[in-house]
Protein backbone atom coordinates (compact mmCIF):
# COMPACT_ATOMS: atom_id res chain seq x y z
CA UNK A 1 0.00 0.00 0.00
CA UNK A 2 2.35 2.96 -1.37
CA UNK A 3 -0.60 5.80 -0.23
CA UNK A 4 -0.23 8.73 -2.70
CA UNK A 5 2.65 8.43 -5.00
CA UNK A 6 3.88 11.86 -7.51
CA UNK A 7 5.91 11.56 -10.70
CA UNK A 8 8.38 13.10 -11.09
CA UNK A 9 9.96 14.56 -7.68
CA UNK A 10 11.75 17.14 -9.46
CA UNK A 11 11.28 18.90 -12.69
CA UNK A 12 12.92 21.93 -14.43
CA UNK A 13 11.47 23.79 -17.51
CA UNK A 14 12.09 26.43 -19.51
CA UNK A 15 9.44 29.19 -20.24
CA UNK A 16 7.01 27.97 -22.61
CA UNK A 17 7.44 24.34 -22.03
CA UNK A 18 4.27 21.99 -21.22
CA UNK A 19 4.63 19.15 -18.41
CA UNK A 20 2.27 16.90 -16.94
CA UNK A 21 2.51 15.98 -13.27
CA UNK A 22 0.76 12.49 -12.21
CA UNK A 23 -0.37 11.38 -9.25
CA UNK A 24 -2.19 8.49 -8.05
CA UNK A 25 -3.56 6.81 -4.77
CA UNK A 26 -3.88 2.99 -4.48
CA UNK A 27 -6.41 3.64 -1.23
CA UNK A 28 -9.99 3.73 -2.86
CA UNK A 29 -9.92 7.49 -2.07
CA UNK A 30 -13.05 9.27 -3.95
CA UNK A 31 -11.76 12.74 -3.99
CA UNK A 32 -8.30 14.18 -5.22
CA UNK A 33 -6.70 17.43 -4.87
CA UNK A 34 -3.79 19.41 -6.31
CA UNK A 35 -1.99 22.15 -4.17
CA UNK A 36 0.67 24.06 -4.75
CA UNK A 37 3.07 25.50 -1.38
CA UNK A 38 5.09 28.49 -2.08
CA UNK A 39 7.18 29.90 0.36
CA UNK A 40 5.10 32.35 2.82
CA UNK A 41 1.83 31.45 1.26
CA UNK A 42 0.61 28.00 2.85
CA UNK A 43 -0.70 25.31 0.39
CA UNK A 44 -3.10 26.82 -1.99
CA UNK A 45 -5.44 24.34 -3.67
CA UNK A 46 -5.56 24.36 -7.51
CA UNK A 47 -8.03 21.86 -8.77
CA UNK A 48 -9.59 19.14 -6.49
CA UNK A 49 -12.29 15.97 -8.50
CA UNK A 50 -14.61 14.75 -5.98
CA UNK A 51 -15.14 11.65 -7.63
CA UNK A 52 -13.90 10.44 -11.02
CA UNK A 53 -15.36 12.03 -14.03
CA UNK A 54 -15.28 15.49 -11.78
CA UNK A 55 -13.32 18.14 -11.45
CA UNK A 56 -13.77 21.86 -10.16
CA UNK A 57 -11.49 24.87 -9.29
CA UNK A 58 -10.01 25.85 -6.55
CA UNK A 59 -7.82 29.01 -5.20
CA UNK A 60 -5.37 29.68 -8.14
CA UNK A 61 -6.75 27.85 -11.41
CA UNK A 62 -5.37 29.98 -13.92
CA UNK A 63 -2.65 28.61 -15.82
CA UNK A 64 -3.27 24.58 -14.87
CA UNK A 65 -5.64 21.98 -16.31
CA UNK A 66 -6.55 18.51 -14.74
CA UNK A 67 -7.97 15.50 -15.66
CA UNK A 68 -9.08 12.80 -13.29
CA UNK A 69 -8.29 10.24 -15.55
CA UNK A 70 -10.12 7.02 -13.47
CA UNK A 71 -10.50 6.99 -9.50
CA UNK A 72 -6.85 6.44 -8.92
CA UNK A 73 -4.94 9.00 -11.16
CA UNK A 74 -5.34 12.85 -11.02
CA UNK A 75 -3.43 14.51 -13.62
CA UNK A 76 -2.25 18.44 -13.34
CA UNK A 77 -1.18 20.02 -16.89
CA UNK A 78 0.98 23.05 -17.32
CA UNK A 79 0.44 24.49 -20.51
CA UNK A 80 3.09 27.51 -20.59
CA UNK A 81 4.96 27.22 -18.37
CA UNK A 82 5.52 30.40 -16.96
CA UNK A 83 8.55 31.05 -13.89
CA UNK A 84 5.56 32.02 -11.26
CA UNK A 85 4.52 28.40 -11.55
CA UNK A 86 8.14 27.62 -10.20
CA UNK A 87 6.51 26.21 -6.84
CA UNK A 88 6.39 22.63 -4.69
CA UNK A 89 3.17 20.65 -5.71
CA UNK A 90 1.30 18.04 -3.75
CA UNK A 91 -1.64 15.95 -4.74
CA UNK A 92 -3.65 14.57 -1.76
CA UNK A 93 -6.66 12.48 -1.65
CA UNK A 94 -9.52 11.68 1.03
CA UNK A 95 -11.95 8.69 1.16
CA UNK A 96 -15.38 10.25 1.13
CA UNK A 97 -16.93 13.20 -0.62
CA UNK A 98 -18.95 15.73 1.48
CA UNK A 99 -18.04 14.60 5.03
CA UNK A 100 -14.77 15.88 6.97
CA UNK A 101 -11.83 13.33 6.30
CA UNK A 102 -7.86 13.79 6.58
CA UNK A 103 -6.15 14.55 3.82
CA UNK A 104 -3.70 12.31 2.90
CA UNK A 105 -0.71 14.11 0.88
CA UNK A 106 1.74 13.05 -1.63
CA UNK A 107 5.26 13.64 -1.28
CA UNK A 108 4.86 16.20 -3.65
CA UNK A 109 7.01 17.31 -7.06
CA UNK A 110 9.42 20.27 -7.01
CA UNK A 111 8.66 22.38 -10.22
CA UNK A 112 11.82 24.89 -11.15
CA UNK A 113 10.76 27.04 -14.36
CA UNK A 114 13.50 29.20 -16.05
CA UNK B 1 -13.86 35.55 4.58
CA UNK B 2 -12.30 32.57 3.60
CA UNK B 3 -8.84 33.40 5.40
CA UNK B 4 -7.31 31.16 8.27
CA UNK B 5 -4.66 33.53 9.78
CA UNK B 6 -1.72 32.16 11.40
CA UNK B 7 0.56 33.10 13.63
CA UNK B 8 3.83 33.36 14.13
CA UNK B 9 5.25 32.33 10.89
CA UNK B 10 8.47 30.96 12.87
CA UNK B 11 8.93 29.60 16.47
CA UNK B 12 12.46 28.83 18.20
CA UNK B 13 11.75 26.66 21.00
CA UNK B 14 14.34 24.98 23.69
CA UNK B 15 14.05 21.04 24.30
CA UNK B 16 11.37 20.59 26.96
CA UNK B 17 9.18 24.13 26.59
CA UNK B 18 5.56 24.62 25.02
CA UNK B 19 5.25 25.87 21.77
CA UNK B 20 2.05 27.69 20.94
CA UNK B 21 0.79 28.19 17.73
CA UNK B 22 -2.72 30.60 16.97
CA UNK B 23 -4.78 30.52 14.49
CA UNK B 24 -7.86 33.08 13.58
CA UNK B 25 -10.42 32.81 11.31
CA UNK B 26 -14.03 34.94 10.15
CA UNK B 27 -16.25 32.38 8.14
CA UNK B 28 -18.44 31.29 11.08
CA UNK B 29 -19.68 28.59 9.32
CA UNK B 30 -16.43 26.55 9.55
CA UNK B 31 -16.86 23.43 11.70
CA UNK B 32 -13.57 21.75 11.13
CA UNK B 33 -10.42 22.58 12.08
CA UNK B 34 -7.67 20.55 11.86
CA UNK B 35 -3.65 20.62 12.17
CA UNK B 36 -1.05 19.21 10.21
CA UNK B 37 2.29 18.76 10.44
CA UNK B 38 5.35 18.85 7.52
CA UNK B 39 8.95 18.13 7.68
CA UNK B 40 10.99 18.96 5.45
CA UNK B 41 11.26 17.43 2.28
CA UNK B 42 7.73 15.82 2.76
CA UNK B 43 3.99 16.30 2.31
CA UNK B 44 1.94 17.36 5.31
CA UNK B 45 0.18 14.79 7.40
CA UNK B 46 -3.02 15.12 9.54
CA UNK B 47 -1.91 15.95 13.63
CA UNK B 48 -4.77 16.37 15.37
CA UNK B 49 -8.43 17.87 14.63
CA UNK B 50 -11.22 19.42 16.38
CA UNK B 51 -14.77 20.38 15.56
CA UNK B 52 -16.24 23.56 17.74
CA UNK B 53 -18.78 21.89 20.02
CA UNK B 54 -15.50 20.78 21.91
CA UNK B 55 -13.08 23.54 23.24
CA UNK B 56 -10.13 21.33 23.77
CA UNK B 57 -8.83 18.25 22.35
CA UNK B 58 -5.40 16.44 23.52
CA UNK B 59 -3.53 13.95 22.01
CA UNK B 60 -0.14 13.07 23.91
CA UNK B 61 1.79 16.34 24.19
CA UNK B 62 -0.48 17.78 21.18
CA UNK B 63 -3.77 20.12 22.37
CA UNK B 64 -5.67 22.17 20.21
CA UNK B 65 -7.71 25.26 22.48
CA UNK B 66 -10.53 26.16 20.80
CA UNK B 67 -12.68 29.38 21.25
CA UNK B 68 -15.46 29.59 19.47
CA UNK B 69 -16.45 33.46 20.51
CA UNK B 70 -13.24 34.54 19.35
CA UNK B 71 -12.93 32.49 16.60
CA UNK B 72 -9.80 31.55 17.31
CA UNK B 73 -7.75 28.09 17.91
CA UNK B 74 -4.41 27.31 18.98
CA UNK B 75 -1.91 24.59 18.88
CA UNK B 76 0.00 23.77 21.94
CA UNK B 77 3.14 21.73 21.93
CA UNK B 78 4.26 20.12 25.53
CA UNK B 79 7.35 18.78 26.37
CA UNK B 80 8.86 20.30 22.64
CA UNK B 81 11.59 17.98 21.55
CA UNK B 82 13.85 18.01 18.53
CA UNK B 83 12.07 15.93 16.72
CA UNK B 84 8.42 17.96 16.72
CA UNK B 85 10.79 20.72 14.41
CA UNK B 86 8.45 20.66 10.96
CA UNK B 87 6.32 23.30 10.01
CA UNK B 88 2.74 23.46 11.36
CA UNK B 89 -0.40 24.06 9.28
CA UNK B 90 -3.41 25.05 10.96
CA UNK B 91 -6.64 24.32 8.27
CA UNK B 92 -10.17 25.37 8.30
CA UNK B 93 -13.26 23.87 6.29
CA UNK B 94 -17.32 24.03 6.49
CA UNK B 95 -19.37 20.68 6.59
CA UNK B 96 -20.15 19.41 3.07
CA UNK B 97 -17.02 21.34 1.44
CA UNK B 98 -14.57 19.35 -0.50
CA UNK B 99 -12.15 22.18 0.28
CA UNK B 100 -9.66 22.72 3.04
CA UNK B 101 -8.43 26.01 3.75
CA UNK B 102 -4.90 26.57 4.78
CA UNK B 103 -3.14 29.17 7.19
CA UNK B 104 0.79 30.13 5.91
CA UNK B 105 2.08 27.65 8.14
CA UNK B 106 4.58 28.34 10.96
CA UNK B 107 8.47 26.51 11.09
CA UNK B 108 8.82 25.30 14.59
CA UNK B 109 12.36 24.82 15.73
CA UNK B 110 13.09 23.19 18.85
CA UNK B 111 16.71 23.84 19.74
CA UNK B 112 18.68 20.41 21.93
Amino acid sequence: NAGVTQTPKFQVLKTGQSMTLQCAQDMNHNSMYWYRQDPGMGLRLIYYSASEGTTDKGEVPNGYNVSRLNKREFSLRLESAAPSQTSVYFCASTPRTGIHREQYFGPGTRLTVT
Amino acid sequence: QQQVKQSPQSLIVQKGGISIINCAYENTAFDYFPWYQQFPGKGPALLIAIRPDVSEKKEGRFTISFNKSAKQFSLHIMDSQPGDSATYFCAASIGGSEKLVFGKGTKLTVNP
